[in-house]
């Protein structure tokens, strides 16, 4: 089966530019999540979806950030504007069952904010 | 505060030792608890999943402890190879039950020297 795809694979901007991240899950993963994962650290929750409808988004940064998932498949999530801070790497995962699933991720996009 | 602590120092073994990497964690209660591989340039790989009421799981040449009492877990390799060679994250599961929310440790890395 594919796995998680994920573009653009690398992205160079500016501060105070926006950028878009796009995600597309596993067929018939129901759950997907984004995480920010800033070099020499484990990934971080951003958002988690299920469906089109968002369980969690906690730890994401919403006067910069932003993240939709239309029709439950394909996910996008941008940042505007950017901040050198943001610069990491933003992976996407899926999963079929949230309750103890495995989550299969994505190669990720490496981020870098000059 | 809540913190997720693994071996901050790169683990260097010899080729066909065990190699044992720590994740201890404080004011989590968490369900269940997952262990991941990630090499460079790609998003982490799931390995394997212990729940609060299992003591010990294997997989092949992996085994996972979980001390629920020590908040710690403790992940083996046996008979490391030159390929083992990667960067190990614990997840720990917290929030609600069925959400499946994920809070991951920065990461040991581990170099199997032939």
């Amino acid at each position: 089966e594919a796995g998680v795809a994920q573009s653009p694979r690398y992205k160079i901007i500016e501060k105070r530019q926006s950028v878009a991240f796009w995600c597309n899950p596993i067929s018939g993963h129901a759950t997907l999540y984004w995480y920010q994962q800033i070099l020499g650290q484990g990934p971080k929750l951003l958002i988690q979806f299920q469906n089109n409808g968002v369980v969690d988004d906690s730890q994401l940064p919403k006067d910069r950030f932003s993240a939709e998932r239309l029709k439950g498949v394909d996910s996008t999530l941008k940042i505007q504007p950017a901040k050198l801070e943001d610069s990491a790497v933003y992976l996407c995962a899926s999963s079929l069952d949230p309750a103890g699933g495995t989550q299969y991720f994505g190669p990720g996009t490496r981020l870098l904010v000059l | 505060s809540q913190k997720i602590e693994q071996n901050s120092e790169a683990l260097n073994i010899q080729e066909g030792k065990t190699a044992t990497l720590t994740c201890n964690y404080t004011n989590y209660s968490p369900a269940y608890l997952q262990w991941y591989r990630q090499d460079p340039g790609r998003g982490p790989v799931f390995l394997l999943l212990i729940r609060e009421n299992e003591k010990e799981k294997r997989k092949e040449r992996l085994k996972v402890t979980f001390d629920t009492t020590l908040k710690q877990s403790l992940f083996h390799i046996t008979a490391s190879q030159p390929a083992d060679s990667a960067t190990y994250l614990c997840a720990l599961a917290v929030g609600s039950s069925n959400t499946g929310k994920l809070i991951f440790g920065q990461g040991t890395t581990l170099q199997v020297k032939p």
